[in-house]
């Protein structure tokens, strides 16, 4: 059972486009909703969370948008550059689970020169 | 300060073969997790601990057993290996839900597994 769905699976983007990546979940109970970047052959790392008690936030140029009553949250890359070009996954946890994250199925983004 | 390290990160093993992957972190975190990652699958959670000496299932634990002899390592062990454990696995840790401002996990580089 997935509790997160995840869209695309992957993205091809021009240098200097917007990328969008989308998540949707399930579980009303989530209450924490991070982004994570993983690069060819190495572990994930967190690149930026949010919590439903807001419905946007920004670090530098990505940006997460929250719709709580859609359960949709979304990953938005300004500029995209090559260096981007990783796998993005999308994660929710709830406060009763502790750290444990459930992850999207993962989105491989592809920023052309 | 290394972060996570796992070991060893290739293995080729034969079905019914045994082995264990070792999880090593030096950021004295309570919380330590086993994941393996598949394609167009994510990372799915195998078995995680929330303390030294205590481990839990996670969604997908059948085939494998864990251990946290010691607070810094975590332990994943395959009795009989089957082709469908063929796979990257990854530890991750976490400092704990304690804070419950700060849920980032930290992981390590990936263990490659084929099982043939």
């Amino acid at each position: 059972q997935q509790q997160v769905k995840q869209s695309p699976q992957s993205l091809i983007v021009q240098k200097g486009g917007i990328s969008i990546i989308n998540c949707a979940y399930e579980n009303t109970a989530f209450d924490y909703f991070p982004w994570y970047q993983q690069f060819p052959g190495k572990g994930p790392a967190l690149l930026i969370a949010i919590r439903p008690d807001v419905s946007e936030k920004k670090e530098g140029r990505f940006t997460i948008s929250f719709n709580k009553s859609a359960k949709q949250f979304s990953l938005h890359i300004m500029d995209s550059q090559p260096g981007d070009s990783a796998t993005y996954f999308c994660a929710a946890s709830t406060e009763t689970s502790g750290s444990r994250l459930t992850f999207g199925e993962g989105t491989q983004l592809t920023v052309n020169p | 300060n290394a972060g996570v390290t796992q070991t060893p990160k290739f293995r080729v093993l034969k079905t019914g073969q045994s082995m264990t992957l070792l999880c090593a972190q030096d950021m004295n975190h309570e919380y330590m997790y086993w994941y393996r990652q598949d394609p167009g699958m994510g990372l799915r959670l195998i078995h995680y601990s929330v303390g030294e000496g205590t481990t839990a299932k996670g969604e997908v634990p059948d085939g494998y057993n864990v251990s946290r002899l010691k607070k810094q390592n975590f332990l994943l062990g395959l009795e009989s290996a089957a082709p469908s454990q063929t796979s990257v696995y990854f530890c991750a840790s976490s400092s704990g839900p304690m804070d419950r401002v700060i849920k980032t996990q930290y992981f390590g580089p990936g263990t490659r597994l084929l099982v043939l």
